[in-house]
């Protein structure tokens, strides 16, 4: 079946500018979770949904960055007024039921972001 | 805080060498623990995982066992193919709270024909 899917695969702005990231879970999963990987790291947690409500926001860096799912299917991840240590893959993975420590995340290609 | 540490890389072997990637954790609890894996151009893949002590995950002929008195769960295969060449990622969701994995840097390894 089909599995999480993130759009734009890549993309390139310009400081300053919004950006919206977007992940579609695996079909029927209820958690969705967001992560940020810089280059030779591992990702980092940023937040996460069971359904349509953020559980968690305790990754966000900042007040720029928010999520939302709000009919809890696709999630929106959005950045506003990018600054150039932005730049970084985000991550989306979802899990078939309520998150919990046994759960198997299933993870996105990823969206590599650039800002100039 | 919870935390995962791997040996550093980029690890070089030759095909049908046996592989060893180290990685001890920190967390509060029980945590589960898993290997994802990450190929080139595509995304990451869970490999294996375990969640309790003493368990032993497996798949593809790698494996990792889970041992609480040593904080370990080291990934190990018998004889690595060129195909195996990827970043491996050790990680962990912790028994508390927290629902999110906390990676290690990952491993980067390479495997010679």
């Amino acid at each position: 079946g089909a599995g999480v899917s993130q759009s734009p695969r890549y993309k390139v702005t310009k400081r300053g500018q919004d950006v919206a990231l977007r992940c579609d879970p695996i079909s029927g999963h209820v958690s969705l979770y967001w992560y940020r990987q810089a280059l030779g790291q591992g990702p980092e947690f940023l937040t996460y949904f069971n359904y349509e409500a953020q559980q968690d926001k305790s990754g966000l860096p900042n007040d720029r960055f928010s999520a939302e799912r709000p009919e809890g299917s696709i999630s929106t991840l959005t950045i506003q007024r990018t600054e150039q240590r932005d730049s970084a893959m985000y991550r989306c993975a979802s899990s078939v039921r309520t998150s919990g420590r046994t759960e198997t995340q299933y993870f996105g290609p990823g969206t590599r972001l650039l800002v100039l | 805080g919870d935390s995962v540490t791997q040996m550093e890389g980029p690890v070089t072997l030759s095909e049908e060498a046996f592989l060893t990637i180290n990685c001890t954790y920190t967390a509060t609890g029980y945590p589960s623990l898993f290997w994802y894996v990450q190929y080139p151009g595509e995304g990451l893949q869970l490999l294996l995982k375990a969640t309790k002590a003493d368990d032993k995950g497996s798949n593809k002929g790698f494996e990792a066992t889970y041992r609480k008195e040593t904080t370990s769960f080291h990934l190990e295969k018998g004889s690595v193919q060129v195909s195996d060449s990827a970043v491996y990622f050790c990680a962990l969701i912790s028994s508390g709270s927290a629902r999110q994995l906390t990676f290690g840097s990952g491993t980067q390894l390479t495997v010679l024909p």
